[in-house]
């Protein structure tokens, strides 16, 4: 099974910087998504680790530590925008690759 | 335009009227899911299917049932509703084979049982 933590909420300014940590314990590793969602909406697909380091892309960076079982989003360049939650979730080495999803962190951004 | 749409967006029902949400994608994928997010406990899987006529039950598939009979189309049936199954559903695919290809969601379905 996979257990999977990240804060429940977080508060950054506008302009700012934040990091959105994520830390799972899973029996078989296959792969780290990070989704941003905003209030009733639909999950939408930001990054996705399954090597060791950071991956860029643009405003938003995503790094894996596979052997500390840990992830963290980050977001520069804060905008009103970027207030939304952001999902984590790990994929299993199974057989059908189940996904496994965080709670979430409700960012809100202000100014 | 590639997508998964989910009807209806909203409904308000009451305890034991069955009722369908249905799912479709056009992209082709071998994979679908369905989910339901309630507040603190994230996204739960209902039911995922790998393929036509192949479905399996996810970490809360009681009250639930599903159907793959083709490949773009993989509805949700609630034979019986009860107030505790009141929430926000999610339908996904994805490609198999590819390991980097992330879900594509639906726009949800907010369910209300009364």
């Amino acid at each position: 099974g996979q257990n999977i933590d990240q804060p429940t909420e977080m508060t950054a300014t506008e302009g700012a910087i934040v990091q959105i940590n994520c830390t799972y314990q899973t029996s078989g590793f296959n792969g780290l998504f990070w989704y941003q969602q905003h209030a009733g909406e639909a999950p939408t697909f930001l990054s996705y680790n399954v090597l060791d380091g950071l991956e860029e892309k643009g405003r938003f960076s995503s790094f894996l530590s596979r052997s500390k079982g840990y992830s963290y989003l980050l977001l520069k360049e804060l905008q009103m925008k970027d207030s939304a939650s952001y999902l984590c979730a790990v994929r299993d080495s199974g057989g059908y690759q189940k996904v496994t999803f965080g709670t979430g962190t409700k960012l809100q951004v202000i100014p | 335009e590639a997508q998964v749409t989910q009807n209806p967006r909203y409904l308000i029902t009451v305890t034991g009227k069955k009722l369908t949400v249905t799912c479709s994608q056009n992209m082709n994928h071998e994979y679908m899911s369905w989910y339901r997010q309630d507040p603190g406990l994230g996204l739960r899987q209902i039911y995922y299917s790998m393929n036509v006529e192949v479905t399996d039950k996810g970490d809360v598939p009681e009250g639930y049932k599903v159907s793959r009979k083709e490949k773009r189309n993989f509805p949700l049936i609630l034979e019986s509703p009860s107030p505790n199954q009141t929430s926000l559903y999610f339908c996904a695919s994805r490609p198999t084979g590819i390991s980097n290809s992330p879900l594509h969601f639906g726009n949800g379905t907010r369910l209300t049982v009364t």
